[in-house]
């Protein structure tokens, strides 16, 4: 049983292309998550979600917008991709809000190479 | 805002004790974690403090001094399967889990 799943989990593509990563859980949980690896392995939040609703943006490009048309997927889109997206993107969830000491379950991650 | 450091790099040989620190400055501070993470997967839930003192989980024991802004992961009896990443993470009040920059730690035969 996949908790919470991406895909897709590899992607290679150029520089100006407009690419979506899909994230769905079944774990019933109200808050989901995007966080970024960059290289030096250091994870940081991008968006969090609680049922639908956009709670968290940390200073992210505007050509970043995650979508979530319900509270199990968590949608991400990037326009106009740059050399500096490279990086694996991780899904997450949790069943509580931001900060109340809910364990986060993580996806797979997204390894995004832009040439 | 928040600060969390841990050491970057540590290595310790298959059948030792080795010490990970984190120290933290935040506010509204809601507990810690623990993840761990194999290089090309993903980050795996270890443990949760948010009382001070010890907690022990098999060969895995996490530590919180809340006064102190300091924890620590303790792993016993080392395989090499633990060669991994190490992320502290600080649960904060009105955010998402924040993450230290993480300890990669070598076990050798």
């Amino acid at each position: 049983d996949t908790a919470v799943s991406q895909t897709p989990k590899y992607l290679v593509t150029q520089m100006g292309n407009d690419k979506s990563i899909k994230c769905e859980q079944n774990l019933g949980h109200d808050t989901m998550y995007w966080y970024k690896q960059d290289s030096k392995k250091f994870l940081k939040i991008m968006f969090s979600y609680n049922n639908k609703e956009l709670i968290i943006n940390e200073t992210v490009p505007n050509r970043f917008s995650p979508k979530s048309p319900d509270k199990a997927h968590l949608n991400l889109h990037i326009n106009s991709l740059e050399l500096g997206d490279s990086a694996v993107y991780f899904c997450a969830s949790s069943p509580g809000g931001q900060g109340s000491g809910n364990t986060i379950y993580f996806g797979e991650g997204s390894w995004l190479t832009v040439v | 805002g928040q600060n969390i450091d841990q050491p970057t790099e540590m290595t310790a040989t298959e059948g030792a004790i080795v010490q990970i620190n984190c120290t933290y400055q935040t506010s509204g501070f809601n507990g810690l974690f623990w993840y761990q993470q194999h290089a090309g997967e993903a980050p795996t839930f270890l443990s949760y403090n948010v009382l001070d003192g010890l907690e022990e989980k098999g060969r895995f024991s996490s530590f919180l001094s809340r006064s102190k802004g300091y924890s620590y992961l303790l792993l016993k009896e080392l395989q090499m399967k633990d060669s991994a990443s190490y992320l502290c993470a600080v649960s904060q009040a009105g955010t998402a889990l924040i993450f230290g920059k993480g300890t990669t730690l070598s076990v050798s035969s």
